[in-house]
C-alpha cells in the first residue's frame, strides 16, 4: 500500500496570505489528522476529520481550518498568515481508533 | 488540561548500549500510547504502540513498559546501532469515546545520538 502523501512538499508565502495544502491518506483509511510541528512548540494537534465531519479539535485560531472529500482526502487552509505559522504541517490517517500513520508533511515558511 | 512530558530531551550512547525514554501522561482516561521515531527531514514513523491493558510489549530490540497507576509509560531500545539515532516521540491518546478518538497529546521529544 502506498503511504500518506502530503502536497506541496515545500511552500513559501508572505504575512497576510493564505495557503492551502492536502493530504492523501492510505488507501480505506477513513481518518486524517493534522498536526503542526514546530521547534518551540513541538507537535501539536490541529484537528482531525472521519467521515467529511470534522470529529475533534484543536487549540487554533480560526484562521486554521480544514476538510474532507468523499474519498477521504484532505485540505487544511490557513488563512491572514502570521510569521509564526512557519512549520512543518503533518498529516495522519488511520483506520477508525487505531495506529495514525504520518506523512512527509509540508514545509511553510512565511516571510 | 492534556499534558505529556518526555525525558531526557538529548540522550548519547556508544553502540551496543541500552537507551531507555521516559514519559509521564496527566489524563487518566488515556489508553493508547505510540512511540515514533522522526528522522531529519521526514515524519514521524510508528515503531511500537500500546494500549492501556497491557503492561509490556516488545518488538526485536524494542520494548515499551507502561505503568498505569503512576502514569508512566517508557521506551527501551537494546543493542543500538547508529541507525538508531533520530529524535523519539511518546505520546497519549484516548482511543473512542466523547473527544478522543485520534488525537495524539506528544511528548517533546529525545534526540538520541548513538556512536559507533
Amino acid at each position: 500500500k502506498a503511504g500518506v502523501t502530503q502536497t506541496p512538499r515545500y511552500l513559501i508565502k508572505t504575512r497576510g496570505q493564505q495557503v492551502t495544502l492536502s493530504c492523501s491518506p492510505i488507501s480505506g483509511h477513513r481518518s486524517v489528522s493534522w498536526y503542526q510541528q514546530t521547534p518551540g512548540q513541538g507537535l501539536q494537534f490541529l484537528f482531525e476529520y472521519f467521515s467529511e465531519t470534522q470529529r475533534n479539535k484543536g487549540n487554533f485560531p480560526g484562521r486554521f481550518s480544514g476538510r474532507q472529500f468523499s474519498n477521504s482526502r484532505s485540505e487544511m487552509n490557513v488563512s491572514t498568515l502570521e510569521l509564526g505559522d512557519s512549520a512543518l504541517y503533518l498529516c495522519a490517517s488511520s483506520s477508525q481508533g487505531s495506529e495514525q500513520f504520518f506523512g512527509p508533511g509540508t514545509r511553510l515558511t512565511v516571510l | 488540561g492534556e499534558n505529556v512530558e518526555q525525558h531526557p530531551s538529548t540522550l548519547s550512547v556508544q553502540e551496543g548500549d541500552s537507551a531507555v525514554i521516559k514519559c509521564t501522561y496527566s489524563d487518566s482516561a488515556s489508553n493508547y500510547f505510540p512511540w515514533y521515531k522522526q528522522e531529519l527531514g521526514k515524519g514521524p514513523q510508528l515503531i511500537i504502540d500500546i494500549r492501556s491493558n497491557v503492561g509490556e510489549k516488545k518488538d526485536q530490540r524494542i520494548a515499551v513498559t507502561l505503568n498505569k497507576t503512576a502514569k508512566h509509560f517508557s521506551l527501551h531500545i537494546t543493542e543500538t546501532q547508529p541507525e538508531d539515532s533520530a529524535v523519539y516521540f511518546c505520546a497519549a491518546s484516548k482511543v473512542g469515546g466523547a473527544g478522543g478518538y485520534n488525537k495524539l497529546i506528544f511528548g517533546a521529544g529525545t534526540r538520541l545520538a548513538v556512536h559507533p
